[in-house]
């Protein structure tokens, strides 16, 4: 089934530790977002991509980097996780930027808890 | 700054009709969208609104009004199904979603 795959679906974390948060489409979409979803708050962009080979920040990139060396994986790093980070993380793609509906696919989230 | 408002929970009645309202303030407009995001999910598009009037698609409706600024997704014959968050998002000038927090409703039998 065509989609969206993050891994993993849930981590707990301590602080100061590395995390890559994994995100895979086979939909052949050439853009890709990081969102961070927090209880009272809409989604929030983290990162962004148009197409393989460029990134963007969106609005709460701090603490983030992120990487599309192809079209279908765009993988989300918290260098050094701190507890703010704690969050449900959503992967999504769109078939391009703008244009059309530009409707998101999303994938199913990545709960990340930092202690 | 950009903003949307939307009501924080809404509760209703199994077979009723609600209306969930949604006013923004975004630098530029190119859409605005509903998705529907049930408890642990992801969320899941519902609707796009870019021309003033109202969209229908089977139970539920979208309606927008650009110059007010304001939309409202309407949901008909409602079933415990339908028990979700509904978020709100509009298109800016650079082609970025901008996200409401998102409206609870609670379907009552």
């Amino acid at each position: 089934i065509a989609g969206i795959t993050q891994a993993p679906t849930s981590q707990i974390l301590a602080a100061g530790r590395r995390m890559t948060l994994r995100c895979t489409q086979d939909m052949r979409h050439n853009a890709m977002y990081w969102y961070r979803q927090d209880l009272g708050l809409g989604l929030r962009l983290i990162h962004y991509s148009n197409t393989a080979g460029t990134t963007g920040k969106g609005e709460v990139p701090d603490g983030y980097s992120v990487s599309r060396a192809n079209t279908d994986d765009f993988p989300l790093t918290l260098a050094s996780a701190v507890p703010s980070q704690t969050s449900v993380y959503f992967c999504a793609s769109s078939e391009k930027q703008g244009g059309d509906t530009g409707e998101l696919f999303f994938g199913e989230g990545s709960r990340l808890t930092v202690l | 700054g950009q903003n949307i408002d939307q009501p924080t929970e809404m509760t209703a009645t199994e077979g009723a009709i609600v209306q969930i309202n949604c006013t923004y303030q975004t630098s530029g407009f190119n859409g605005l969208f509903w998705y529907q995001q049930h408890a642990g999910e992801a969320p899941t598009f519902l609707s796009y609104n870019v021309l003033d009037g109202l969209e229908e698609k089977g139970r539920f409706s979208s309606f927008l009004s650009r110059s007010k600024g304001y939309s409202y997704l309407l949901l008909k014959e409602l079933q415990m199904k339908d028990s979700a968050s509904y978020l709100c998002a509009v298109m800016d000038s650079n082609y970025q979603l901008i996200w409401g927090a998102g409206t609870k409703l609670i379907i009552k039998p």
